[in-house]
């Protein structure tokens, strides 16, 4: 059966601090790959999705970035947290063209 | 502009009873429609989804209907249990990409025993 797992689940870091949160999925092959934000309020906000190796796409401007370097893992990271990026992250795999994302754990970040 | 709205931001139902939760959608090339349960500091669990070329699926005591006429969906939980007690997304996507899958902002149920 197929496995998502994300870590750290917490995260507390200062502004201007940099960030990596990764996420790896098992028991399938060339999944699609989606970073999600839940912010106090606003529902889950499509950040950045993947079809491929090193294929990022990103859905909204922001200070964070995403990276592919394996099939099966994805990289979410940010070279200086702002106040703003506080929130919690979800990655998220799917069939590729299948219509049912899974995701994973989630990670608190919250920038101080 | 919200394509997926759940104007109800929290819902409390007694046990036993049913729990009704609405969601409505104002983009007509949806054509998938998913509910998601979501516990708190967890991530969100894939519950029951519905294609257009339907109206209702019914998964044990969880009912999708759709009516896409008014691009309105709701879930419908039958009987309620306390354990159902969690925050629940709608989410649509259209023409089959989950690429695209866009969520409403969640309905807080609450089951009281």
């Amino acid at each position: 059966s197929q496995t998502i797992h994300q870590w750290p689940a917490t995260l507390v870091q200062p502004v201007g601090s940099p960030l990596s949160l990764e996420c790896t999925v098992e028991g399938t092959s060339n999944p699609n790959l989606y970073w999600y934000r839940q912010a106090a309020g606003r529902g889950l906000q499509l950040l950045f999705y993947s079809v491929g190796i090193g294929q990022i796409s990103s859905e909204v401007p922001q200070n964070l970035s995403a990276s592919r370097p394996q099939d099966r893992q994805f990289i979410l990271s940010s070279k200086k947290l702002l106040l703003s990026d506080s929130g919690f992250y979800l990655c998220a795999w799917s069939v590729a063209g299948g219509n049912t994302i899974y995701f994973g754990e989630g990670s608190w970040l919250t920038v101080v | 502009d919200q394509q997926v709205k759940q104007n109800s931001p929290s819902l409390s139902v007694q046990e036993g009873r049913i729990s009704i939760l609405n969601c409505d959608y104002t983009n007509s090339m949806f054509d998938y429609f998913l509910w998601y349960k979501k516990y708190p500091a967890e991530g969100p669990t894939f519950l029951i989804s519905i294609s257009s070329i339907k109206d209702k699926n019914e998964d044990g005591r969880f009912t999708v209907f759709l009516n896409k006429s008014a691009k309105h969906l709701s879930l419908h939980i039958v009987p309620s249990q306390p354990g159902d007690s969690a925050v629940y997304f709608c989410a649509a996507s259209a023409r089959g990409g989950s690429e695209k899958l866009v969520f409403g902002k969640g309905t807080k149920l609450t089951v009281n025993p």
